[in-house]
């Protein structure tokens, strides 16, 4: 168990739909991140926040976004969801803005 | 533009033997190395971790070489155990940056 959390589990949704996936960091933690791993795909780095603000972004789509909130937990917001969306969303965290960053279990979203 | 590569997508070793995975990079500009361990439906698990200013680290089984010059690393675990078989991901991180670059990963199969 890294300590990072991310709700839902699984979640399957239809195109056109938007929905929010939610990460809390291990506690300490400042960084967060999140990366998308898609069937044909490794982890793609999509955007880190640090203390609340954005500090690098990624091949992130303009139909995502993501924001952390003052308790430092974090949600990515995907919307008009396609069917190419459907992948693996990991939230990682970490003390510093760089180095090691650890893990939650992902959330598996399904778009039909 | 594939920065991080991993050619093995898989490798078979038998238990007790030595493990050997391979990555390679592009970036001149990564100085931070990383290796994950990932089970199925589960996030990735941090295993160790290298700075582009050492060329070896080790860690219990676990040990990471860094050859520079050929921009390639690898890790080694010592003696293989039935419980390593895991996909394995390389990743790489730049001077000051915080995005993490992952390969596609290699399934180690570590058979009793």
């Amino acid at each position: 168990d890294s300590g990072v959390t991310q709700t839902p589990k699984h979640l399957i949704t239809a195109t056109g739909q938007r929905v929010t996936l939610r990460c809390s960091p291990r506690s300490g933690d400042l960084s967060v991140y999140w990366y998308q791993q898609s069937l044909d795909q490794g982890l793609q780095f999509l955007i880190q926040y640090y203390n609340g603000e954005e500090r690098a972004k990624g091949n992130i789509l303009e139909r995502f976004s993501a924001q952390q909130f003052p308790d430092l937990h974090s949600e990515l917001n995907l919307s008009s969801l396609e069917l190419g969306d459907s992948a693996l969303y990991f939230c990682a965290s970490s003390p510093a803005p760089s180095g090691e960053q650890f893990f939650g279990p992902g959330t598996r979203l399904t778009v039909l | 533009d594939q920065q991080v590569k991993q050619n093995s997508p898989s490798l078979s070793v038998q238990e007790g033997r030595i493990s050997i995975l391979n990555c390679d990079y592009t970036n001149s500009m990564f100085d931070y190395f990383l290796w994950y361990k990932k089970y199925p439906a589960e996030g990735p698990t941090f295993l160790i971790s290298i700075s582009s200013i050492k060329d070896k680290n080790e860690d219990g089984r676990f040990t990471v070489f860094l050859n520079k010059s050929a921009k390639h690393l690898s890790l080694h675990i010592v003696p293989s155990q039935p419980g390593d078989s895991a996909v394995y991901f390389c990743a790489a991180s730049a001077r000051g940056g915080s995005r993490l670059t992952f390969g596609e990963g290699t399934q180690l199969t570590v058979n009793p």
